[in-house]
């Protein structure tokens, strides 16, 4: 099974306001994720959040990551159209030895201009 | 530099025929993983080569198989092809492999017919 769970499967809101989507995994990880994939093409790396950290900021974009509660948030705030758009979170395992990323379902993110 | 380039970028095939997909992944970087994307099961991880040895390997058939050069470049083939192989094949690569950013080539649209 996933490791990750992203929610909500689907959001569409009005440009300009601010957009949160969530993931949930099972297991202990190093670091977390947040990739950006737009219609059926590859992905896009937006920020990695190591398990020590709570919150990291990039541009419009904060992540939080809750290690407790296994569980993070994306939020991007002033929504653009051109923001429209796949959101994945990625965890690695914390396994000795685990070179591979555990991607979650996905929020499908769309943006009205 | 010259981001991940993957080739073809769009393959036809009938069932019971194999196939054999191209990664080049980003000049200085030894890690590249292969990655699966379906609407059905999302993206799974195939398996991560570096340096030529593969580190890890994903819950895949024996169909699916991979290798990777002394350049980094890396192949992946699958065999005896079935409809449920419809997908695009994305190849990511990394610096280490662990705990860094994967940087993604656009990806390989399989049809299986």
């Amino acid at each position: 099974s996933q490791q990750g769970e992203e929610d909500p499967q689907a959001l569409s809101i009005q440009e300009g306001e601010n957009a949160t989507m969530n993931c949930s995994y099972k297991t202990s990880i190093n670091n977390l994720q947040w990739y950006r994939q737009n219609s059926g093409r590859g992905l896009v790396h937006l920020i990695l959040i190591r398990s020590n950290e709570r919150e990291k900021h990039s541009g419009r974009l904060r992540v939080t990551l809750d290690t407790s509660k296994k569980s993070s948030s994306l939020l991007i705030t002033a929504s653009r159209a051109a923001d429209t758009a796949s959101y994945f979170c990625a965890t690695d395992g914390a396994t000795s030895g685990t070179y591979k990323y555990i991607f979650g379902t996905g929020t499908r993110l769309k943006v009205l201009a | 530099k010259a981001g991940v380039t993957q080739t073809p970028r769009y393959l036809i095939k009938t069932r019971g025929q194999q196939v054999t997909l191209s990664c080049s992944p980003i000049s200085g970087h030894r890690s590249v993983s292969w990655y699966q994307q379906t609407p059905g099961q999302g993206l799974q991880f195939l398996f991560e080569y570096f340096s030529e040895t593969q580190r890890n390997k994903g819950n895949f058939p024996g169909r699916f198989s991979g290798r990777q050069f002394s350049n980094s470049r890396s192949e992946m083939n699958v065999s005896t092809l079935e409809l449920g192989d419809s997908a695009l094949y994305l190849c990511a690569s990394s610096h280490p492999g662990q705990g860094y950013e994967q940087f993604f080539g656009p990806g390989t649209r399989l049809t299986v017919l």
